[in-house]
């Protein structure tokens, strides 16, 4: 098991809510990435912390935001919700510390209405 | 042009059956290959690494080829617990800063 845990497992929200959804693991690993993946789709990468700072992001608009904690758990933050936003949200921790890749957390299912 | 590209599937084999899955990608400076497995409704989890020597845990065999730009995954003695998605990843580096590209995935359906 990787030890990721995300919250909350299942959300549905409107269109033009915001959202949090949160990731954490039991290592406290100092990289996570988060990606979204669509029905069919593989995951797409939104965007990566490393020790608290961005360390790189995809091709999505600002309106999707993380943090990442000192104790290295992070949250995605997504506002002004549309209905494409529904998918299955990803976190990740590595690569590094023992790790060669990434590992994921069970995700989040997003719904928006 | 997708960065990684699969063959959707599905593929539909009987047990005991060996069943290979090919992915292209398209950008030359990638550095580290995956073949990644989901069930349905859950996460990706990590199958193997690939290398450019080739490699092989258990049932499964990785082939790399940089100079075409081509991944492979070849499944021997195919169980019924095969049955899943099974997603070609690349990425850019060995380490450090890690953005893995995912293709759509081969499902896999492995009848009795």
């Amino acid at each position: 098991e990787t030890g990721v845990t995300q919250s909350p497992t299942h959300l549905i929200k409107t269109r033009g809510q915001q959202v949090t959804l949160r990731c954490s693991s039991q290592s406290g690993h100092n990289t996570v990435s988060w990606y979204q993946q669509a029905l069919g789709q593989g995951p797409q990468f939104i965007f990566q912390y490393y020790r608290e700072e961005e360390n790189g992001r995809g091709n999505f608009p600002p309106r999707f935001s993380g943090l990442q904690f000192p104790n290295y758990s992070s949250e995605l933050n997504v506002n002004a919700l549309e209905l494409d936003d529904s998918a299955l949200y990803l976190c990740a921790i590595g690569p590094g510390q023992g790790r060669e890749t990434q590992y994921f957390g069970p995700g989040t299912r997003l719904l928006v209405l | 042009r997708k960065e990684v590209e699969q063959d959707p599937g599905p593929f539909n084999v009987p047990e005991g059956a060996t069943v290979a899955f090919n992915c292209t990608y398209s950008n030359s400076a990638s550095q580290s290959f995956f073949w990644y497995r989901q069930d349905c409704r859950k996460e990706p989890k990590l199958l193997m690494s690939v290398y450019s020597s080739g490699n092989e845990d258990g049932r499964f065999t990785a082939q790399l080829n940089r100079a075409s730009q081509y991944i492979s995954l070849l499944i021997r003695d195919s169980k019924l617990s095969d049955s899943a998605t099974y997603l070609c990843v690349v990425g850019p580096r060995n380490t450090g800063f890690q953005k893995l590209v995912f293709g759509t995935g081969t499902r896999l359906l492995v009848s009795p």
